[in-house]
């Protein structure tokens, strides 16, 4: 089947420490993979995505590589900021029949302290 | 403001009602998909519509229903409510069937008494 597993959090850093938040995956076919962003009394928004291997998606300073020899999209980012405190989403879209289907994964929420 | 304008932004209702909520897509953007947030659940994805047709369906119950109009507009039934529906209900939007990625509304927070 289809699923997401990513880190469980919460995540407390100081400002400007380096971030990972790992996800992988499982996938029938060619996923494409996403990272997703929630604030505070906000829908999603998303923050960067991959759409075949090897692919490195990056906004706002964040990273992640799509792998497909370890079925990994992990987080990253160099210096995180207080603004960036958020619960952060990894995703996968797959087709399924005429549709197309997301699945997320659980949701790690980063707290940033100065 | 993402685009996609969903209403009401909260809702109260008792056990047992009935409630309609409603997504208006991104411009230009054929696809809408219904998610349900909770806590104990995380995001479940419910169901899509691609320019009024059903193209795929999750975990939606059979008391819950969902249409997508000829403006393109949505619609998310909710009846015989029970206390564990109570979570936040987000819209999302594509222009295609969303390889590409969302675009999300930002929810509708329905509580259920």
């Amino acid at each position: 089947g289809n699923s997401v597993t990513q880190m469980e959090g919460p995540v407390t850093l100081s400002e400007e420490a380096f971030l990972t938040i790992n996800c992988t995956y499982t996938a029938t076919g060619y996923p494409s993979l996403f990272w997703y962003v929630q604030y505070p009394g906000e829908g999603l928004q998303l923050l960067l995505k991959a759409t075949k291997a090897d692919d490195k998606g990056s906004n706002k300073g964040f990273e992640a590589t799509y792998r497909k020899e370890t079925t990994s999209f992990h987080l990253e980012k160099g210096s995180v900021q207080v603004s960036d405190s958020a619960v952060y989403f990894c995703a996968l879209s797959v087709q399924i029949g005429t549709g197309n289907q997301f699945y997320f994964g659980t949701g790690t929420s980063l707290t940033v302290i100065p | 403001d993402s685009g996609v304008t969903q209403t009401p932004k909260h809702l109260i209702t008792a056990t047992g009602q009935r409630v309609t909520l409603r997504c208006s897509p991104r411009s230009g953007d054929l696809s809408v998909y219904w998610y349900q947030q909770s806590l104990d659940q995380g995001l479940q994805f419910l169901i899509q519509y691609y320019n009024g047709e059903e193209r795929a369906k999750g975990n939606i119950l059979e008391r819950f229903s969902a249409q997508q109009f000829p403006d393109l507009h949505s619609e998310l039934n909710l009846s015989s409510l029970e206390l564990g529906d109570s979570a936040l209900y987000f819209c999302a939007s594509s222009v295609n069937q969303g390889g590409y990625g969302y675009t999300f509304g930002s929810g509708t927070r329905l509580t259920v008494v």
